[in-house]
């Protein structure tokens, strides 16, 4: 089955950049798509189809693509960034939607 | 404004049935793909199974195939998950959310309904 690697922590100091990693086979040929899920609240997407964001979401929120490797980059991290994060494909060949394994981003 | 609401949740025994529904509104219900995802108790999201805009087709994860079933009344607004055979490994908050297409991703999501298989 297919599968999606997330880092499963990402650490980062206010005003800083997080960036976390989603590496999977052939991801170049898929559109990425990255939620945001805080404790106890339903998960919230803040970029799709590799670098798009949706209504609301601030700019400070990007995605990337590069090879197997999509990027979120969170810049000028503040205490509301705080949360779960997970990358997402429709993998075409197995008609699946995979999830990554999350990346838990906690602001120093 | 969107809204979708799951129910049906409940605590059951391993072996028996159970079917969830999602109530949805403020957005065209028959124009959108429903999903199910779950997440087992501080686990992350496990997909489990699509139903197309007009109900013509069906995936599922590799988990629940010939377990569960997805089916949904356009007419209703309504999207449905019939869950058979539930084992402990089901146990979950389970997702309904929307998506227009593959490359706009799943851009909505309800709050969730707890499902608890335990004997």
């Amino acid at each position: 089955s297919y599968v999606l690697a997330q880092p499963p922590s990402v650490s980062v100091a206010p005003g800083q950049t997080a960036r976390i990693t989603c590496g999977g086979n052939n991801i170049g040929s898929e559109s990425v798509h990255w939620y945001q899920q805080k404790p106890g609240q339903a998960p919230l997407m803040v970029v799709y189809d590799d670098n798009d964001r949706p209504s609301g979401i601030p700019e400070r929120f990007s995605g990337s693509k590069s090879g197997n490797m999509a990027t979120l980059t969170i810049s000028r991290v503040d205490a509301g960034d705080e949360a779960d994060y997970f990358c997402q494909v429709w993998h075409s060949r197995s008609n699946h939607y995979v999830f990554g394994s999350g990346t838990e981003v906690t602001v120093l | 404004q969107v809204h979708l609401v799951e129910s049906g949740g409940d605590v059951v025994q391993p072996g028996r049935s159970l079917r969830l529904s999602c109530s949805a509104s403020g957005f065209i219900f028959s124009s959108y793909a429903m999903h199910w995802v779950r997440q087992a108790p501080g686990k992350g999201l496990e997909w489990v199974a699509v139903m197309s805009y007009d109900g013509s087709v069906e995936y599922y994860a590799d988990s629940v195939t010939g377990r569960f079933t997805v089916s949904r009344d356009n007419s209703e607004n309504t999207l449905y998950l019939q869950m058979n055979s539930l084992r402990g490994e089901d146990t979950a908050v389970y997702y309904c959310a929307r998506e227009l297409s593959v490359s706009h991703g799943i851009d909505f999501w309800g709050q969730g309904t707890p499902v608890t298989v335990s004997s």
